[in-house]
């Protein structure tokens, strides 16, 4: 089944505490992204990847990190992590030039 | 900046009814893309439609269509025929194409109740 996945789903953690938010796709997109939902925000971009090693800041970068080693694989991590990240995030995909994202379930962060 | 903005934090429709959900954009560039995005209460992302800045008609994708005036800068979302699974949050999105990088620009999202 063609999908975004993503790990953990929840995750309640403390200041400061690195963690990582995986995000794998099995679609063979070249374009992978971040985002934040927010209450009465919408959706911000955090940071979104062309192609393998190619990444980029979207419009709230400030406090994550991204890599992209592998196409598949679009992992989000926080440094150390801070209440106001506390948010649901989700990871998505689409083919180059193509106009339909495929997103993943989401990922519900709670920083103490 | 470029910028969306959904004015309509939520309405209600009765079932069978045509709805139009709002969306006006800001941007400078002549090429972008306009997308709608539903968000049942389950909380997955789903794609609904798509409208390319030159694309001289309306897209439409069965009970959806995109009322794209272009000079005024809108991409309204008509659900014709709303039933009770419309019930979602909607959010109109804008790519920026500009140097050929691909960032996303949602709205805040328009809370759709369908009344039976």
């Amino acid at each position: 089944e063609a999908q975004v996945t993503q790990n953990p789903r929840y995750l309640i953690t403390v200041t400061g505490k690195k963690l990582t938010v995986t995000c794998s796709q099995n679609m063979n997109h070249e374009y992978m992204s971040w985002y934040r939902q927010d209450p009465g925000l919408g959706l911000r971009q955090i940071y979104y990847s062309m192609n393998v090693e190619v990444t980029d800041k979207g419009d709230v970068p400030e406090g994550y990190k991204v890599s992209r080693k592998e196409k598949r694989n679009f992992p989000l991590i926080l440094e150390s992590p801070s209440p106001n990240q506390t948010s649901l995030y989700f990871c998505a995909s689409s083919l180059a030039g193509y106009n339909e994202q495929f997103f993943g379930p989401g990922t519900r962060l709670t920083v103490l | 900046a470029q910028k969306i903005t959904q004015t309509q934090p939520g309405m209600f429709v009765q079932e069978k009814e045509a709805v139009t959900l709002d969306c006006t954009y800001d941007t400078s560039d002549q090429s972008y893309g306009l997308f709608w995005y539903k968000q049942p209460s389950s909380g997955e992302m789903i794609f609904l439609i798509y409208q390319g800045s030159y694309d001289e008609q309306n897209a439409t994708e069965g009970r959806y269509s995109l009322n794209f005036q272009k000079a005024r800068k809108s991409a309204n979302l008509v659900i014709s025929a709303s039933q009770l699974g419309d019930s979602a949050m909607y959010f109109c999105a804008m790519r920026e194409p500009s140097s050929g990088t691909y960032k996303y620009i949602f709205g805040t999202g328009t809370r759709l109740k369908v009344l039976a």
